[in-house]
């Protein structure tokens, strides 16, 4: 059965706080891995997308990278508007076109 | 920037009546999804739909759940007799291929009494 981990639940860091989230996925042959931002309330916001391990994108502060097990969403330097819930997701090459949630990483930055 | 737009935004019904969530999806979007999140938990695939069908559903989207594009902009998803359990956020997400990231609307929080 396809899965998606998150660690960790929350993360609370000092503006200016390195840090990373991690993702680990099992899916039977990976069509692609997303990465999404949620406010309270709020739909899921697209951010990345990576497809083949050693794939890296990046977008302000936040640095996403794959590998054939994993992947790890850096953010650098984050701001207090960075606090968010930050979703991992897949598609699988088979099984239709749905994406599968992992449960997210709460994360707070506090000024 | 194109947006999903959903309506209601909150609906409150009661046991065993029907709910229609409203959808517009980005206009050159060709694949249109449903998700469910309860409150405090993973964002859960409801049903799948391209070309005037579905094409994959969850084990979630039993019979008492529908879903229909009306006309060339509208997709609803229909709930016939609403239960406790229904009661989640529902996301609607368009997207232009099969894999890129979703445009997800804002939600509609239905509250079932």
């Amino acid at each position: 059965e396809d899965q998606v981990t998150q660690s960790p639940e929350a993360l609370r860091l000092q503006e200016g706080e390195s840090s990373s989230l991690n993702c680990s996925y099992t899916v039977s042959g990976l069509r692609g891995l997303f990465w999404y931002r949620q406010d309270p309330g709020k739909g899921p916001e697209f951010l990345f997308t990576l497809y083949s391990a050693g794939e890296e994108k990046e977008k302000e502060r936040l640095k996403a990278t794959l590998t054939k097990k994993e992947s790890f969403l850096h953010i650098t330097a984050p701001k207090p508007e960075d606090s968010a819930t930050y979703l991992c997701a897949v598609q699988a090459e088979v099984g239709g076109f749905k994406t599968i949630f992992g449960a997210g990483t709460r994360l707070f930055v506090k000024a | 920037e194109p947006e999903v737009t959903q309506t209601p935004s909150h609906q409150v019904t009661q046991m065993g009546q029907e709910v229609i969530l409203r959808c517009v999806p980005i206009s050159n979007h060709l694949y249109f999804y449903w998700y469910r999140q309860i409150l405090g938990q993973k964002v859960e695939f409801l049903v799948s739909f391209y070309n005037n069908e579905i094409s994959e559903k969850s084990e979630i989207f039993d019979d008492q759940f529908s879903v229909e594009r009306p006309d060339g902009s509208n997709f609803t998803l229909k709930i016939r007799s609403t239960k406790l359990e229904d009661s989640a956020m529902y996301f609607c997400a368009s997207v232009t291929g099969t894999n890129y990231g979703y445009t997800f609307g804002s939600g509609t929080r239905l509250t079932v009494v």
